[in-house]
């Protein structure tokens, strides 16, 4: 079985501050690990991927996670964070063990951007 | 390129009745997934569907149920509506290569059950 936790279901930040967003999981094999994005009234966005390849992953919007496999880990981070990014960001776990392609996603973190 | 696309964008229903909802994937995919999004219970995998057929299945009733048709489209049916079924329905789709399967998202329907 898989899962995902989101540790902080709102966070606020001061517009150009760092943006941290913590997601830890739990697979049994080796995990597909994305972040998605979630603008109010529309559909989920992908940031970026982890598939087993770099630990360190850039995404869109200058957005980057780290996958950190020793803390079972893939915290999201942007240097300075700007008023559009305020957003509700969820992290999910895929893992292609019995063929079960589904997404297991977060709780969600709701993201605040003050100016 | 387009992306997933989702129809109708919103769905008022009553208790009772049944709601079919659209899904159409990106080009070239294959694979259509349904998640559902309930307010206070998060994205829950719903359905996968992949060349026609139904792989895998969430812990959902059986009044959930869908098909995809040869043209990869798929349709989501929801039997029997109770008022715990208003959420926001999402669609994904991905082209499943081995060792990789990015799902991305249409924009939802948004179901409201009266």
């Amino acid at each position: 079985a898989q899962s995902v936790t989101q540790l902080g279901s709102h966070v606020s930040v001061s517009e150009g501050a760092l943006v941290l967003l913590r997601c830890n999981y739990s697979s049994s094999v080796p995990p597909y690990l994305f972040w998605y994005v979630q603008y109010p009234n529309q559909g989920l966005q992908l940031l970026l991927k982890y598939t087993s390849a770099a630990t360190l992953v850039k995404g869109i919007n200058g957005f980057e996670a780290e996958f950190k496999k020793s803390e079972t880990s893939f915290h999201l981070t942007k240097p300075s964070a700007h008023m559009s990014d305020a957003a509700e960001y969820f992290c999910a776990v895929s893992s292609m063990d019995t063929g079960r392609r589904a997404l297991t996603f977060g709780s969600g973190t709701r993201l605040q951007v003050q100016p | 390129e387009a992306g997933v696309t989702q129809s109708p964008t919103h769905l008022i229903k009553t208790r009772g009745q049944q709601a079919t909802l659209r899904c159409s994937p990106i080009s070239g995919h294959t694979s259509v997934y349904w998640y559902q999004q309930a307010l206070g219970l998060g994205l829950q995998f719903l359905l996968w569907y992949d060349e026609g057929e139904e792989r895998n299945r969430g812990n959902f009733p059986p009044r959930f149920s869908g098909r995809q048709f040869p043209n990869y489209s798929s349709e989501l049916n929801v039997n029997a509506l109770e008022l715990e079924d208003s959420a926001l329905y999402l669609c994904a789709s991905s082209l499943v290569l081995a060792g990789t399967d990015t799902q991305y998202f249409g924009p939802g329907t948004r179901l409201t059950v009266l």
